[in-house]
């Protein structure tokens, strides 16, 4: 089946820190990406599409210069948190589609900034 | 405003029996449902869908039911096993040409040997 992997799995790292995950669709081709952010026990919240070739779209509330999205080619996007702060800790996660299929999962990264 | 809800955090069912999650939502342009099954430390895992234009939709243990007069659908799990035991999303696909899906809290099942 369709495979999404996700790296790192885990960070742990100062304030003030930039950090890069990557979103990686295995087997199959995706135009569209998508990233989420989980707060313990709440919601997986969308916070942004991400559109290979362009610019990502945000949702209402995330800001586009904290969390910057690139989406190269059709197996890869990434998600970079500038100057992280501890509040930025959360798990992030992210999904990709293939065609007329449901959303499918990386198994997230979990962000730890001290 | 929580467009997608579960109301109950956690469910415990015997072994054997059936597992019945619900999910509320309130916005009736929602087309397309679906039902993830998370364990700890790995992403949400697909398990079944259903259109907003069925009321039901089967796969082996798991039926999920939509009532679109209440904005209800629920998974039933039947028999439950312990190894169901995981902590359940519902999840709306927004209006049809966008592919955003709106999750729900989550539901933790514990299935109890």
């Amino acid at each position: 089946g369709a495979v999404v992997s996700q790296h790192p799995s885990r960070v742990i790292c100062k304030s003030g820190t930039s950090v890069k995950i990557e979103c990686r669709s295995l087997d199959f081709q995706a135009t569209t990406m998508f990233w989420y952010r989980q707060f313990p026990k709440q919601s997986l919240m969308l916070m942004a599409t991400s559109n290979e070739g362009s610019k990502a779209t945000y949702e209402q509330g995330v800001e586009k210069d904290k969390f910057l999205i690139n989406h190269a080619s059709l197996t890869l996007s990434t998600l970079t948190v500038t100057s992280a702060h501890p509040e930025d800790s959360s798990f992030y996660i992210c999904s990709a589609s293939p065609a007329n299929q449901p959303q499918h999962f990386g198994d997230g990264t979990r962000l730890s900034i001290l | 405003d929580q467009q997608v809800k579960q109301n109950s955090p956690s469910l415990s069912v015997q072994e054997g029996r059936i597992s019945i999650l619900n999910c509320d939502y309130t916005n009736s342009m929602f087309d397309y449902f679906l039902w993830y099954k998370k364990y700890p430390a790995e992403g949400p895992t697909f398990l079944i869908s259903i259109s907003s234009i069925k009321d039901k939709n089967e796969d082996g243990r798991f039926t999920v039911f939509l009532n679109k007069s209440a904005k209800h659908l629920s998974l039933h799990i039947v028999p439950s096993q312990p190894g169901d035991s995981a902590v359940y999303f519902c999840a709306a696909r927004g209006t049809s040409g966008t592919y955003k899906y709106i999750f729900g809290t989550g539901t933790r099942l514990k299935v109890l040997a």
